[in-house]
C-alpha cells in the first residue's frame, strides 16, 4: 500500500505543551501536506511543504520535510484545548501531480485543560 | 458562504439499494474529488475529475459511478450497496496546480 504512516497513532498533554507528531511515507513527493480533521468534520488544510524545502512555519505550528529518510514531523506549540483533533499527512507523488494525494494513517491528539 | 458542501450528511439504508451523494463546490475550483473514509480513518482517493473530465479512477468498483455535470458539481451514485460500503464519504476541490485541497463536511453512509 502507498499509505504513509503515521506516530504516534495516540497522543494526549495537557494545554501549554507542545505536540509532535511524525509522519512516514514511501515514494519520492512533489510536496507534503498536513490537514486537521475535528471529530465528525471533513479535514481543514493547515500547511504545505515542498520537496525543496526544508523547514515551514505558519503560527504555532512547525513543519520539517527530510526526503532523504522519507519523513515529515509537525510541531504545534503551546497547544490548546481545541487543538483536539486527528492530524493527517498527505503526499503527492511525483509524476502524479497534484490530483492525488495519498493520505497517512493519522495521529489523534488530545489536549487536556 | 460554505465552500464545499455535501447532500446529505447521514444515509442510512439497505443492502442491494441504489443511493447517491450530491456535492458543489463555490470555490470556482476546476478539480473536485471523491475520497472514503472507513471505520478506522483511512482516508483514501477514489474518484478526480478536472473540469467535469475523469482524470484519477483508483479500482473503485463500477458500481460506484461519478457524475460531474459541471464544474461545480460532483455527484457520486453507488448502485447495490454493500455492507463494506459504509463509510464516510468526502468530496474536495483544489484549483489545479495548487496543492490544498478544501474538503465538504462528509456524508456518513451506513448500510445495513
Amino acid at each position: 500500500s502507498q499509505q504513509g504512516e503515521e506516530d504516534p497513532q495516540a497522543l494526549s498533554i495537557q494545554e501549554g505543551e507542545n505536540a509532535t507528531m511524525n509522519c512516514s511515507y514511501k515514494t519520492s513527493i512533489n510536496n507534503l501536506q498536513w490537514y486537521r480533521q475535528n471529530s465528525g468534520r471533513g479535514l481543514v488544510h493547515l500547511i504545505l511543504i515542498r520537496s525543496n524545502e526544508r523547514e515551514k512555519h505558519s503560527g504555532r505550528l512547525r513543519v520539517t520535510l527530510d526526503t532523504s529518510k522519507k519523513s515529515s514531523s509537525l510541531l504545534i506549540t503551546a497547544s490548546r484545548a481545541a487543538d483536539t483533533a486527528s492530524y493527517f499527512c498527505a503526499t503527492d507523488a511525483i509524476n502524479t501531480g497534484f490530483q492525488k494525494l495519498v493520505f497517512g494513517t493519522g495521529t489523534r491528539l488530545l489536549v487536556s485543560p | 458562504d460554505t465552500a464545499v458542501s455535501q447532500t446529505p450528511k447521514y444515509l442510512v439504508t439497505q443492502m442491494g439499494n441504489d443511493k447517491s451523494i450530491k456535492c458543489e463546490q463555490n470555490l470556482g475550483h476546476d478539480t473536485m474529488y471523491w475520497y472514503k473514509q472507513d471505520s478506522k480513518k483511512f482516508l483514501k482517493i477514489m474518484f478526480s475529475y478536472n473540469n467535469k473530465e475523469l482524470i484519477i479512477n483508483e479500482t473503485v468498483p463500477n458500481r460506484f459511478s461519478p457524475k460531474s455535470p459541471d464544474k461545480a458539481h460532483l455527484n457520486l451514485h453507488i448502485n447495490s450497496l454493500e455492507l463494506g460500503d459504509s463509510a464516510v464519504y468526502f468530496c474536495a476541490s483544489s484549483q489545479a496546480g495548487e496543492g490544498q485541497q478544501f474538503f465538504g463536511p462528509g456524508t456518513r453512509l451506513t448500510v445495513l
